[in-house]
């Protein structure tokens, strides 16, 4: 059973990096075909897709944030990451990792159950 | 950027009843437009991509259709876990965006 797990700090300050890890069980992130993304959600809102990472290291970022984001993946951990620089309180969310596969590369079937990441002095 | 529009905001049936869910988009789409619900609590999960195609494990209760701005989930014979809220999502161009949800909540 494929899994996704993310990681990293619940509580992060104005102006600091956020860095997130994404773990991915039971699929290689060297299969073909396969992207790796990170979609957060604002309490009670809509979620916001950010960024995207395919098996052959091409990378897609949300064009608003997209000096801020990096996202890179290890294949050897089977691991992907994200850092946001100048965290800001409106970037308080859930932030969700994300798997597309089995449909198409951009289409997110499967998601990590997420974490909520505050931004607050 | 495509904006998707979702509206109502909020429906509300008994179990039981069908429910049919809009999305509609600023532009044309194609067909590229996935349904996906959240429970509370929980990550969203795919129901129906490219308009009318239901992912795997999802149950035959549900439908979509639709083509280029015009989008419709159809939930027949509403089940207790299928109270939830149901965003739409885009992949015709980049960013891939959302609409703001609805929430189908018990009577």
């Amino acid at each position: 059973q494929i899994t996704l797990k993310e990681s990293g700090p619940t509580l992060v300050k104005p102006t600091q990096t956020l860095t997130l890890t994404c773990t991915v069980s039971e699929f290689s992130l060297s299969r073909s075909g396969m992207g790796v993304g990170w979609i957060r959600q604002p309490p009670g809102k809509a979620p916001e897709w950010l960024a995207l990472i395919y098996w052959d290291d091409d990378k897609r970022y949300r064009p608003s944030l997209k000096t801020r984001l990096t996202i890179t993946k290890d294949t050897s951990k089977n691991q992907v990451v994200l850092t946001m620089t100048n965290m800001d309180p409106v970037d308080t969310a859930t932030y969700f990792c994300t798997l597309s596969y089995y449909y198409d590369n951009t289409i997110f079937d499967h998601w990590g159950q997420g974490t909520l990441v505050t931004v607050s002095s | 950027e495509i904006v998707l529009t979702q509206s109502p905001a909020t429906l509300s049936f008994s179990p039981g009843e069908r429910a049919t869910l809009s999305c509609r988009a600023s532009q044309s789409i194609s067909s590229h437009l996935a349904w996906y619900q959240q429970r509370p609590g929980q990550a969203p999960r795919l129901v129906i991509y490219d308009a009318s195609y239901r992912a795997t494990g999802i149950p035959a209760r549900f439908s979509g259709s639709g083509s280029g701005t015009d989008f419709t989930l159809t939930i027949n014979s509403l089940e207790p876990e299928d109270f939830a809220v149901y965003f739409c999502q885009q992949r015709y161009n980049w960013p891939q965006t959302f609409g703001q949800g609805t929430k189908v909540e018990i009577k």
